[in-house]
């Protein structure tokens, strides 16, 4: 069955240090990947997607992404954290179906210390 | 272009009872997704309605159900309340046709079951 897992429940980052969040992910193609933030009390913003071509994905807010196939991975990075980055962030797969499904990770809540 | 929008923000309902949530898709869209999104967790899929039919569905009972009207907005009914249905609903939007997944989120529905 298809499946995201996000390793850290919880990260912690001072203001200015670099972030990484983990993502890893069960499907039986390459799919569809995205990551998505989400403030208190909002819906769903999309950070970036990959589909296909440079595995190296460009999104907003400074924000990448790498796709590793052969780890089955799709870590977002940011080299310089913000305090308004402190959110909560989930990595997503989109299934290759006649419609759109998308299947999220369980996110990982960022904490942002000035 | 207009967002999504979801109605009501909040609401209150006691177990045994239905409700209805309601999402205005964004302009140009004609698909909808439903999202469940418990506390502390990744959305789950619900279901999708795509030309005013369902088109796609997630684990969720037969309770859980859907309409999109001609001008795609949409809505959730769920009947029989339970109090695992406490969660955030999201409405997304996107224009399948794209298959980009292309999804805007609308701001959810907080809905309270006691």
């Amino acid at each position: 069955a298809q499946s995201v897992t996000q390793p850290d429940i919880h990260i912690t980052v001072s203001e200015g240090a670099s972030l990484e969040l983990r993502c890893n992910y069960s499907y039986g193609a390459t799919p569809y990947l995205f990551w998505y933030v989400q403030s208190p009390g909002q819906g769903l913003q999309l950070l970036l997607k990959y589909f296909s071509g440079d595995t190296l994905v460009q999104g907003i807010k400074g924000f990448e992404a790498e796709f590793k196939r052969s780890q089955s991975s799709f870590n977002l990075r940011k080299p310089s954290v913000h305090w308004s980055d402190a959110a909560e962030y989930f990595c997503a797969v989109g299934l290759k179906t006649s419609y759109d499904k998308v299947i999220f990770g369980p996110g990982t809540s960022l904490s942002v210390i000035p | 272009e207009t967002g999504v929008t979801q109605s009501p923000t909040h609401l209150i309902k006691t177990r045994g009872q239905q409700v209805t949530l309601r999402c205005s898709s964004q302009s140009g869209h004609n698909t909808v997704s439903w999202y469940q999104q418990a506390l502390g967790q990744g959305p789950q899929f619900i279901f999708q309605y795509y030309r005013e039919e369902e088109n796609g569905r997630g684990n969720f009972p037969p309770r859980f159900s859907g309409l999109q009207f001609p001008n795609y907005s949409s809505e959730l009914n769920v009947n029989a309340l339970e109090l695992d249905d406490s969660a955030l609903y999201l409405c997304a939007s996107s224009l399948l046709q794209q298959k980009n997944y292309g999804y805007t989120f609308g701001s959810g529905t907080r809905l309270t079951v006691v």
